[in-house]
């Protein structure tokens, strides 16, 4: 069955400019987290959704960052004038939700801010 | 955002002998946890769960251990192959704060031909 897709695979971007990338989780999963992963390291959370309650935003590194999910499905991360900084491999996942909390990932984008 | 550690330890093990990573868990509350497997350029893996009420849960070639009193978690690998050369994170959850899942900063293993 499909899993967990993100697009694009692979992003090179300018220092200063816009980036959106996608998430698309299984079909029917209630939860959708987004990590961001530096080369070699961990897992570095970002956000979380949960249904139709508020997102944590607890773990956005600064306020370029934003994030939303329409519908309960498909959800959007945006870094507004990404630095060098945000160069690392954005990482999207989906559960069941509350009680199911096995997390299925996505393939992940690679961002490159030149 | 949450602790992901600077530089990931590496486990270096024979090919063929047994492998135990360990991790230690931050919220005594926790009574969910999870190791996933992740190879080079791919997303995380679900490997094997288990539950507070439980102590070991044991899968194909795959053991977790849960020791509750030290917040301590263990996956322990039999007869480790090639294929088994991944960086591996444990993940605790509690269903009572009904929090976020959190991972743990990871381990990489290494399989010496």
């Amino acid at each position: 069955g499909a899993g967990v897709s993100q697009s694009p695979s692979n992003k090179v971007t300018e220092k200063g400019k816009d980036v959106e990338l996608r998430c698309d989780p299984i079909s029917g999963h209630t939860a959708l987290y987004w990590y961001r992963q530096s080369l070699g390291q961990g897992l570095e959370f970002l956000i979380y959704f949960q249904g139709n309650s508020a997102p944590d935003k607890s773990g956005l590194p600064s306020d370029r960052f934003s994030a939303e999910r329409t519908g309960g499905s498909v959800s959007t991360l945006t870094i507004q004038r990404t630095q060098q900084e945000d160069s690392a491999v954005y990482l999207c996942a989906s559960s069941l939700g509350l009680y199911q909390e096995t997390q299925y990932f996505g393939p992940g984008t690679r961002l490159l801010v030149l | 955002g949450e602790s992901v550690g600077l530089h990931l330890p590496t486990l270096s093990v024979q090919e063929g002998d047994n492998s135990i990573i360990n991790c230690a868990y931050s919220n005594s509350a926790s009574d969910y946890f999870i190791w996933y497997k992740q190879e080079s350029g791919k997303g995380p893996q679900f490997i094997i769960d288990i539950r507070s009420n439980m102590d070991k849960r044991q899968g194909q070639r795959v053991t977790v251990l849960l020791n509750k009193t030290v917040k301590h978690l263990s996956l322990q690998i039999a007869a480790t192959q090639p294929g088994d050369s991944a960086v591996y994170f444990c993940a605790e959850h509690s269903y009572s704060s009904a929090s976020k899942i959190i991972f743990g900063s990871g381990t990489r293993l290494s399989i010496r031909p």
